[in-house]
């Protein structure tokens, strides 16, 4: 069984400041990918990123930034220098690499950036 | 391209109606699937189609709900008939194969069923 954990229901952030999201997994696959979309207020879910569980090299786009810890099972997306328009709730989710098409999503985190 | 078309946005329909959703894919995408989102459950998968052929209903509800891809270009969602606690946001999304993964979500159907 696989499971994703968004410890975070809702965060608050003044703009500018950094935000970490936190997203911890559980899987008994060897083999994995995680994701991570933005579901922004007028409700549809925007791909971010999708990393392999072999490829545990950071990955930094722009003001994001996820770190990869597989000793801890742990998928962590950053933002920096967060802007209002991050505003958003914010889904992990992960699949099996054998079935790649089932995507378990955590239950998200409400971002709010505050001018 | 416009993206994954789903329609209608926002659908109100008594307890005991049929509801049917739709949902057009990216063109070229040979994977689609429809998920449900509720404040309880969060994102469910509910079926997910390969080249127009279910390959995996185990998240569908119950009876009451099929789903249909009679052509690459559209798929139908089904609930008849409709119960309160179906009332949630469905949203559809389609990927390419050979190995690409991410999914790409259209802005889903707000159903209420009062």
């Amino acid at each position: 069984a696989q499971k994703v954990t968004q410890a975070q229901t809702e965060i608050s952030v003044v703009e500018k400041e950094d935000v970490t999201l936190d997203c911890v997994y559980e899987t008994r696959d060897t083999t994995y990918y995680l994701f991570w979309y933005k579901q922004p207020p007028s409700g549809e879910l925007v791909f971010l990123i999708r990393r392999n569980s072999f490829d545990e090299q950071n990955e930094i786009s722009g003001r994001y930034s996820w770190n990869f810890q597989k000793s801890t099972s742990s998928f962590n997306f950053t933002i920096t220098a967060s802007q209002v328009v991050d505003s958003a709730v914010y889904f992990c989710a992960l699949s099996p690499v054998r079935s790649a098409r089932q995507l378990t999503f955590g239950s998200g985190t409400q971002l709010t950036v505050l001018p | 391209d416009a993206g994954v078309i789903q329609s209608p946005r926002h659908e109100v329909t008594e307890m005991g109606q049929e509801v049917t959703l739709r949902c057009k894919p990216i063109s070229g995408h040979d994977y689609l699937f429809w998920y449900r989102q509720t404040m309880m459950r969060g994102l469910e998968l509910l079926i997910y189609f390969n080249n127009n052929v279910p390959i995996d209903d185990s998240g569908m509800p119950e009876d009451r709900f099929s789903a249909k891809m009679p052509n690459a270009s559209f798929s139908t969602l089904k609930i008849q008939p409709s119960e309160p606690r179906d009332s949630a946001v469905y949203f559809c999304a389609s990927s390419l194969g050979q190995g690409n993964t991410e999914a790409f979500f259209g802005q889903g159907t707000r159903l209420t069923v009062v």
